[in-house]
């Protein structure tokens, strides 16, 4: 069955330190998603993305954030410096609609990232 | 206000039991509707789109009432593994906002 894939599963990093996690959708899927989760927190939407642009994007993902599909196969999510509270699992999410035929968002394991 | 809103439970309920989630939702401009399961620690996985025709999986019936802006999750016969997080959760253009969730305990 087709799935996301994240790397790296776990990172810690010191503050101040630039972070990309990276995601590999799957490969019919049009559109693609970062969402994060504090632990303990409800899983909150941070940005969409679609035909190499941004659709729409959380009042979280300010200019700390990026997002790039750089090869066609890999989406990747950066935090350029990196806060103690930015420490959360950030979960990667593909799907083939959007809009109002959304259907099924299909997630990766996540990638938890620890700040220091 | 909160976009999606849900009762945070827990519930505890035995084997067997019938239980019901309720959401609410604030935006009218939203389009699609599901609920999604999350075990601890593991990503979210979808359990059903929310119709407002009302819609079965087994022992899953979801309702959605756009009136009143409702969603709402029924388990029957529970079991064991359907302890869990509830999510209810909602479509709005590229935008899909999660409820903080409903947690369920089952218990033999």
């Amino acid at each position: 069955e087709p799935e996301v894939t994240q790397t790296p599963s776990h990172q810690v990093t010191q503050m101040g330190q630039e972070v990309i996690l990276r995601c590999v959708p799957i490969s019919n899927h049009l559109y693609f998603y970062w969402y994060r989760q504090i632990l303990g927190q409800k899983v909150e939407f941070l940005v969409s993305f679609y035909n190499n642009e941004i659709s729409e994007k959380s009042e979280i993902f300010d200019d700390q954030f990026s997002v790039e599909r750089p090869d066609g196969s890999n989406f990747t999510l950066k935090i350029r410096s990196t806060k103690l509270e930015d420490s959360a699992m950030y979960f990667c999410a593909s799907s083939e609609d959007a809009g109002s035929n959304t259907g099924e968002l299909f997630f990766g394991e996540g990638s938890r990232l620890t700040v220091l | 206000r909160k976009e999606v809103e849900q009762d945070p439970g827990p519930f505890n309920v035995p084997e067997g039991a019938t239980v019901a989630f309720n959401c609410t939702y604030s935006n009218s401009a939203s389009q699609s509707f599901f609920w999604y399961r999350q075990d601890c620690r593991k990503e979210p996985k979808l359990l059903m789109s929310v119709y407002s025709s009302g819609n079965e999986d087994g022992r899953f019936t979801a309702q959605l009432n756009r009136a009143s802006q409702y969603i709402s999750l029924l388990i029957r016969d529970s079991k064991l593994s359907d302890s869990a997080t509830y999510l209810c959760v909602v479509n709005r253009g590229f935008k899909t906002i999660f409820g903080a969730g409903t947690r369920l305990f089952v218990k033999a």
